[in-house]
């Protein structure tokens, strides 16, 4: 599966908007980008994934460069309960469905 | 709530002990997915079940197994255990099955069960 590459820890302001970036320099054609996010020791909440098109949905949007190597997480209007690790993980179906997950940003939200 | 269900929420057990885990997937999901968190490993995966039949195995220990059964609930039986099992274990659960193909399947984790070795 593809590296990822995240920053350690951001801090964002509430009401702000979020962006979150990620590397993924060793992408291959067929691996799509997945965004998840750990908030305290809760099970992964699924946010948004994308192959090549840059998506949205009630939660997020994801912004993939035309390269598709890297990506960027926008979480328009941070809360408070927005604070959470975020993982950008990059899945290919040839070794099957699981994740392979790294180590995130912990994205802290600010009053 | 994801829908998917994981029981108990707390295990506190002795080393050497032995100890079953179960998730109960979402409706409709028939695939299953084990993964371990521990402070210092990150999120692990341990290994995939689909409709009755195991898939995939990541970093998963001799000492531990799993089955998913036909009402496709499924267990994670850890044996022998040891101080450094200790550990959050996430069950998680999606529709499809990755084929030759790329798949948009997300996978959908249950809130986890804490184990602790004493």
């Amino acid at each position: 599966d593809a590296k990822t590459t995240q920053p350690p820890s951001m801090d964002c302001a509430e009401g702000r908007a979020a962006n979150l970036p990620c590397n993924h320099s060793t992408i291959s054609g067929n691996e799509y980008v997945y965004w998840y996010r750990q908030i305290h020791s809760q099970g992964p909440q699924y946010i948004i994934h994308g192959l090549k098109n840059n998506e949205t949905n009630e939660m997020a949007s994801l912004i993939i460069t035309e390269d598709r190597k890297s990506s960027t997480l926008i979480l328009p209007h941070a809360t408070l309960r927005d604070t959470a690790v975020y993982y950008c993980i990059v899945r290919t179906s040839n070794t099957g469905n699981q994740f392979y997950f790294g180590t995130g940003t912990s994205l802290t939200v600010i009053p | 709530d994801s829908g998917v269900t994981q029981t108990p929420k707390h295990l506190i057990t002795a080393t050497g002990q032995r100890v079953t885990l179960r998730c109960s997937p979402r409706s409709g999901d028939l695939s299953v997915y084990w993964y371990q968190q521990s402070l210092d490993q990150g999120l692990q995966f341990l290994i995939h079940y689909y409709n009755g039949e195991e898939r995939a195995k990541g970093n998963i220990l001799e000492r531990f197994s799993a089955q998913q059964f036909p009402d496709l609930h499924s267990e994670l039986n850890l044996s022998s255990l040891e101080l450094g099992d200790s550990a959050l274990y996430f069950c998680a659960s999606s529709p499809g099955l990755a084929g030759g193909h790329p798949s948009s399947y997300e996978q959908y984790f249950g809130p986890g069960t804490r184990l602790t070795v004493t």
